[in-house]
């Protein structure tokens, strides 16, 4: 059991670029977490995966941002026309059902 | 709706000294309650949960208890550490969803 893994760690990118990060969950874990951390705040909900399915979305979660669960394994989340707004840390989490949250690192996004 | 309220930082304490942080909620229906610690460089990993009221969460020498009547779930440890120096954040989901809502972060640096 290696934990929850995102890659990339850290993402730099231009204004109105897109770009798609990637979480590879704990392998039993059929819950999937998306959430966006700011400096100074705790981490905000995005979206969340039983297995392939996307059971919810957070109004946070803009017509530019897209996430996928295939097979129910890994998880990308996409962001398109990067905005300056979208700089976080995006985290991905995961958990068998237990109420406890496995954490990855985590996803630098900065957009210039 | 859902929401967590905790304590600002940061907080700087001696070594030994004794902590507290406060934690109140706002939630539909019972929720659990969960604390979450993020040490430097790494992910947000849980350090204790109370799922109903009355019950205390304990692990690491740190303690918490569930408070329906106050809403409050507020973190002490008797004797701090340097290596306690992290940030701690307070959690709740809710009953009726499985949607986790975490509070602003506290910033905590024990100085020898």
């Amino acid at each position: 059991d290696t934990g929850v893994s995102q890659d990339p760690r850290h993402k730099i990118t231009k204004r109105g670029q897109n770009v798609t990060f990637r979480c590879d969950p704990i392998s039993e874990h059929n819950r999937l977490y998306w959430y966006r951390q700011t400096l100074g705040q705790g981490p905000e909900f995005l979206t969340y995966f039983q297995n392939e399915a996307q059971l919810e979305k957070s109004r946070l979660l803009s017509d530019r941002f897209s996430a996928e669960r295939p097979k129910g394994s890994f998880s990308t989340l996409e962001i398109q026309r990067t905005e300056q707004g979208d700089s976080a840390m995006y985290l991905c989490a995961s958990t068998p059902g237990d109420e406890k949250l496995f954490f990855g690192s985590g996803t630098q996004l900065s957009v210039l | 709706g859902n929401s967590v309220t905790q304590m600002e930082g940061p907080v700087t304490l001696s070594e030994e000294a004794f902590l507290t942080i406060n934690c109140t909620y706002t939630a539909t229906g019972y929720p659990s309650l969960f604390w979450y610690v993020q040490y430097p460089g790494e992910g947000l990993q849980l350090l204790l949960k109370a799922t109903k009221a009355d019950d205390k969460g304990s692990n690491k020498g740190f303690e918490a208890t569930y408070r329906k009547e106050t809403t409050s779930f507020h973190l002490e440890k008797g004797s701090v550490q340097v290596s306690d120096s992290a940030v701690y954040f307070c959690a709740l989901v809710a009953n009726t969803g499985n949607q986790f809502y975490f509070g602003t972060g506290t910033s905590l640096t024990v100085i020898p």
